[in-house]
C-alpha cells in the first residue's frame, strides 16, 4: 500500500500566481480531509469529503481556496490568487471509516513570495 | 473551543526516562486518538481510545481516557531518542467526520 499520495512536495510561487495541491487517498477510503498546519495557527481542517461529496468547508479560510474530488482517487485544493499569508505546509489524509484512523500524506510545503 | 488543548507544550527529558502528556477538551467525544508528527513529516497514527475505554495499550504506550473530567493523557515508557517528535490528541465527536486536533506537545528525548 503506498499510503496517501500527495504532489507536489514543495511549491514556490509569487503572490497572485494559481496553486494547485494534489492528493491520492488510500485505495478504498472514502473520507478524505484537507489540513494546513502553520506554526501560529497549528493544525486547522480546511474541508473533508465523504463519498466524494464536500461534507464540511467551513474551515476555508476564503473564496481563493477551493477543493474537489472528482472521483474516489482523486482530490485538489487550489488557491487563486495565492498570498504570502498562504505559506504553509498542507496535508491530505484519509480514513477508511468516519472517525476512525486517518493516514496522512507527507504534505505539501507552500511558500509564496 | 471544541480543540484540545494539549500540556505541556514542550518536554524535555532523559532517554529511558518516561514521558506523559495530557490532553483536555469540553465537548462529548466519540472517540479520542493519538498521533506522532516527526520533524517535516505527516502525523502517524498512534492510537485510539473510544469513549467507553478507560485505558488503552500499545507497545510502550499506555493512553488513559476520563470522560468525567474530558482528558486523556498519553504515557510513553522507556523513551529512546527516536520518539522525539510532536504529539497530537484528536478527538472525534458523534455525528460528524470532523477530527479536531489538539495544539500539540513537543517531545525531546536526550540521549
Amino acid at each position: 500500500d503506498a499510503g496517501v499520495i500527495q504532489s507536489p512536495r514543495h511549491e514556490v510561487t509569487e503572490m497572485g500566481q494559481e496553486v494547485t495541491l494534489r492528493c491520492k487517498p488510500i485505495s478504498g477510503h472514502n473520507s478524505l480531509f484537507w489540513y494546513r498546519q502553520t506554526m501560529m495557527r497549528g493544525l486547522e481542517l480546511l474541508i473533508y469529503f465523504n463519498n466524494n461529496v464536500p461534507i464540511d468547508d467551513s474551515g476555508m479560510p476564503e473564496d481563493r481556496f477551493s477543493a474537489k474530488m472528482p472521483n474516489a482517487s482523486f482530490s485538489t485544493l487550489k488557491i487563486q490568487p495565492s498570498e504570502p499569508r498562504d505559506s504553509a505546509v498542507y496535508f491530505c489524509a484519509s480514513s477508511g471509516t468516519p472517525g476512525e484512523t486517518q493516514y496522512f500524506g507527507p504534505g505539501t510545503r507552500l511558500l509564496v513570495l | 473551543s471544541q480543540q484540545g488543548e494539549e500540556d505541556p507544550q514542550a518536554l524535555s527529558i532523559q532517554e529511558g526516562e518516561n514521558a506523559t502528556m495530557n490532553c483536555s477538551y469540553k465537548t462529548s467525544i466519540n472517540n479520542l486518538q493519538w498521533y506522532r508528527q516527526n520533524s517535516g513529516r505527516g502525523l502517524v497514527h498512534l492510537i485510539l481510545i473510544r469513549s467507553n475505554e478507560r485505558e488503552k495499550h500499545s507497545g510502550r504506550l499506555r493512553v488513559t481516557l476520563d470522560t468525567s473530567k474530558k482528558s486523556s493523557s498519553l504515557l510513553i515508557t522507556a523513551s529512546r531518542a527516536a520518539d522525539t517528535a510532536s504529539y497530537f490528541c484528536a478527538l472525534t465527536t458523534s455525528g460528524t467526520y470532523k477530527y479536531i486536533f489538539g495544539t500539540g506537545t513537543r517531545l525531546k528525548v536526550l540521549a
